[in-house]
């Protein structure tokens, strides 16, 4: 069974950092590329940053750069999320979803609550 | 960057009817890289529809997705108690774009 767990999320200061990890099991981690999307409460979906299998290539959407860094350790079968320089409006749950090689995302964590505030 | 724009914002019908939602692209859709998700309070995203018209492991075939450039369309043929949810549209590829969601509440 696909299982992608979700930790590290909580409560934050505006400028602080924060690293989000991605625990996945029941398939081949190092096959596929993954997602990180987040849903800021009471909002829609919205994409943060993709990794290639092998962690070669990373997209981001553009109020994350510079600020966000997906990664991957295939030995741990582990994807994570660091966060730097946090805003209140990167408060969201966040998701990590595999990513289907014919495209969406079929599997998706639990959700990790990440909340920005003084 | 491709936005997607959903309609209507908030659908209200009964079970026994048939749903018709909408996701238009600023811009062409390459290869038809679209997909539809559905989302109930509390859970994550469900893939219900990718390549635009491809159902996902498991989905019921009641749910069917068309389309293509920069119109797509998920059909619900008969509503079931259990589909009444948000429901969002994605455009995927190297990087993804979500549409804002349309809401499917019970009349």
């Amino acid at each position: 069974e696909v299982q992608l767990v979700e930790s590290g999320g909580g409560l934050v200061q505006p400028g602080g950092s924060l690293r989000l990890s991605c625990a996945a099991s029941g398939f081949t981690f190092s096959s596929f590329w993954m997602s990180w999307v987040r849903q800021a409460p009471g909002k829609g979906l919205e994409w943060v940053a993709n990794i290639k299998q092998d962690g070669s290539e990373k997209y981001y959407v553009d109020s994350v750069k510079g600020r966000f860094t997906i990664s991957r350790d295939s030995a741990k079968n582990s994807l994570f999320l660091q966060m730097n320089s946090v805003r209140a409006d990167d408060t969201a749950v966040y998701y990590c979803a595999r990513k289907r090689q014919l495209g969406g995302n079929d599997y998706w964590g639990q959700g990790a609550l990440v909340t920005v505030s003084s | 960057e491709i936005v997607l724009t959903q309609s209507p914002g908030t659908l209200s019908l009964s079970p026994g009817e048939r749903a018709t939602l909408s996701c238009r692209a600023s811009q062409s859709v390459s290869s038809g890289y679209l997909a539809w998700y559905q989302q109930k309070p509390g859970q994550a995203p469900r893939l219900l529809i990718y390549g635009a018209s491809s159902r996902a492991t498991g989905i019921p075939d009641r749910f069917s997705g068309s389309g293509s450039g920069t119109d797509f369309t998920l059909t619900i043929s008969r509503l079931e108690p259990e589909d009444f949810a948000v429901y969002y549209c994605q455009r995927y590829g190297l990087s993804h774009t979500f549409g804002q969601g349309t809401k499917l509440e019970i009349k």
